[in-house]
C-alpha cells in the first residue's frame, strides 16, 4: 500500500515563493506526480519526476529525493490565479502500476 | 484538439435509482481511467482500461459500479443502484501510456437524494 502525506492548507503572498511539500511510503516506487486542482474543476497535470534532483518548468519546480520519500513543488512569483489545491500522486512499481494521490493542499494567494 | 469529454455534467438522482456516466478521451489515448473524488478529498482510482481490457479494476465496488469499453475509446460507468454514499465527483482521464501525465475530464458531480 502506499501513505501519502501534504499539508491540508497554506497561505502565501503575491509575488512571493511558496513549497509544498510531499512525504511518501509506498512499498515500490515508480514516479511521482504533481497536479492543480481549482476549485470546482479537474486536476491538472504539472510535473513527473522519477529520478532524483529538480526538474523546473517556468515559475514551477518539482524536486525528488527518493532515499527520503520525498517531494516538494516549488511555485516563484505567485500570482492569485495560483490558489488552488495541488496534488501530489504516487506510482507504485507493482504489477498494477497504480497511482494514488495525496489529499492535497489547498494554497490560497493573498495580496 | 478536443480534451476528455465526460457528460452529464451533473446528476442529481434518488437512491437506489441507477446512474450511468460517459467519456470520451483524447484521441489515440489508449489508456483510460475513472477515478471518484469526495469533497476535500484526492481522487480514487476506480478502474483502468489498456484500449478495451479493464487490468486494473481492485477497487471497483463490484456489487453495483460496473464499467465498460467495448470498442477502446469511449468509456461508461454504471452504478446500480446508487446510495446516498456514492455522492462524489466522478473523473474520467486518459494518457498515451501508463507512463504519461494524465489529462482528466470535467467529471460528472453526482449528488444521491
Amino acid at each position: 500500500g502506499q501513505n501519502i502525506d501534504q499539508p491540508t492548507e497554506m497561505t502565501a503572498t503575491e509575488g512571493a515563493i511558496v513549497q509544498i511539500n510531499c512525504t511518501y511510503q509506498t512499498s515500490g516506487f515508480n514516479g511521482l506526480f504533481w497536479y492543480q486542482q481549482h476549485a470546482g474543476e479537474a486536476p491538472t497535470f504539472l510535473s513527473y519526476n522519477v529520478l532524483d534532483g529538480l526538474e523546473e518548468k517556468g515559475r514551477f519546480s518539482s524536486f525528488l529525493s527518493r532515499s527520503k520519500g520525498y517531494s516538494y513543488l516549488l511555485l516563484k512569483e505567485l500570482q492569485m490565479k495560483d490558489s488552488a489545491s495541488y496534488l501530489c500522486a504516487v506510482r507504485d512499481s507493482g504489477g498494477y502500476q497504480k497511482v494514488t494521490f495525496g489529499t492535497g493542499t489547498k494554497l490560497q494567494v493573498i495580496p | 484538439e478536443a480534451g476528455v469529454v465526460q457528460s452529464p455534467r451533473y446528476k442529481i438522482i434518488e437512491k437506489k435509482q441507477p446512474v450511468a456516466f460517459w467519456c470520451n478521451p483524447i484521441s489515440g489515448h489508449n489508456t483510460l481511467y475513472w477515478y471518484r473524488q469526495n469533497l476535500g478529498q484526492g481522487p480514487e482510482l476506480l478502474i483502468r482500461y489498456e484500449n478495451e481490457e479493464a487490468v486494473d479494476d481492485s477497487q471497483l465496488p463490484k456489487d453495483r459500479f460496473s464499467a465498460e469499453r467495448l470498442k477502446g475509446v469511449d468509456s461508461t460507468l454504471k452504478i446500480q443502484p446508487a446510495e446516498l454514499g456514492d455522492s462524489a465527483v466522478y473523473l474520467c482521464a486518459s494518457s498515451l501510456s501508463q507512463g504519461d501525465g494524465y489529462t482528466f475530464g470535467s467529471g460528472t458531480r453526482l449528488t444521491v437524494v
